[in-house]
C-alpha cells in the first residue's frame, strides 16, 4: 500500500547549525505535503506545507523542497534554536487520504 | 490555540469499562478525524467524517465506535479495550475531506489496565 518513509529517525545538531529531514512517498497521485511539529505532550502543529505545483517554499528559517519526479520532499531548518527541539512529521496527501511518516526527533543543543 | 478541543486529556480504564472520548472544533470545519498515535509508529488514521457522514474506517476493531452528531463534535466510544490500545488518540479537523490542512487537538492519553 501507500507509505511515506522519513529519515532520519533522530537528529542532533548544535544551536545555529542547519537540520534537514527527508521524506519519500510512494503514491504518485500525492499533491499536498504538510510538515507538522509536535513538542512533548503537545498537539502536532502545521509549520509549513507545499503543493505539487510548487518546487520550493520558504517561511523565515524553515523551507520545504519537493522533487515530484523522485517523489522526495525535504524540510530544511536553518539557524536552529533550542526551541526547535521536537518531533517533526512529514505527510503526503492524495485526494483520498493523508499518510504520515514515522517522525524525526530533532534535538538542538545549546 | 483552542480551535480543536479534546476531553479528557488523560484516561485510565480497565478492559471491561466503557468510556467515551470527546472532540469539539470551533473552526467551522466540515471534516473531522480520529488518529491513534503509538510510540515509534506513524500516526494511524482511524475514522473520517465529512459533513457528518463517515467516509473512512481503516479496519478499526469494533471495540472503537465513532459518533459524529454534527460537524463540530466527534466522539469515540470505547468498550472492552485491550492493553495494546493504550496510546494517544488525536482528533483533527479540516475545511472538508478534500481541503487540507488538518488542525489537531491536544489528544487524549489512554491507558488500559
Amino acid at each position: 500500500g501507500e507509505n511515506v518513509e522519513q529519515h532520519p529517525s533522530t537528529l542532533s545538531v548544535q544551536e545555529g547549525d542547519s537540520a534537514v529531514i527527508k521524506c519519500t512517498y510512494s503514491d504518485s497521485a500525492s499533491n499536498y505535503f504538510p510538515w507538522y511539529k509536535q513538542e512533548l505532550g503537545k498537539r502536532p502543529q502545521l509549520i509549513i506545507d507545499i503543493r505539487s505545483n510548487v518546487g520550493e517554499k520558504k517561511d523565515q528559517r524553515i523551507a520545504v523542497t519537493l522533487n515530484k519526479t523522485a517523489k522526495h520532499f525535504s524540510l530544511h531548518i536553518t539557524e536552529t534554536q533550542p526551541e526547535d527541539s521536537a518531533v517533526y512529521f512529514c505527510a503526503a496527501s492524495t485526494p483520498d487520504k493523508l499518510i504520515f511518516g514515522t517522525g524525526t526527533r530533532l534535538q538542538v543543543f545549546p | 490555540e483552542t480551535g480543536v478541543t479534546q476531553t479528557p486529556r488523560h484516561l485510565v480504564m480497565g478492559m471491561t469499562n466503557k468510556k467515551s472520548l470527546k472532540c469539539e472544533q470551533h473552526l467551522g470545519h466540515n471534516a473531522m478525524y480520529w488518529y491513534k498515535q503509538s510510540a515509534k509508529k506513524p500516526l494511524e488514521l482511524m475514522f473520517v467524517y465529512n459533513f457528518k457522514e463517515q467516509t473512512e474506517n481503516n479496519s478499526v476493531p469494533s471495540r472503537f465506535s465513532p459518533e459524529c452528531p454534527n460537524s463540530s463534535h466527534l466522539f469515540l466510544h470505547l468498550h472492552t479495550l485491550q492493553p495494546e490500545d493504550s496510546a494517544l488518540y488525536l482528533c483533527a479537523s479540516s475545511q472538508d475531506r478534500l481541503r487540507q490542512p488538518q488542525h489537531f487537538g491536544d489528544g487524549t492519553r489512554l491507558s488500559i489496565l
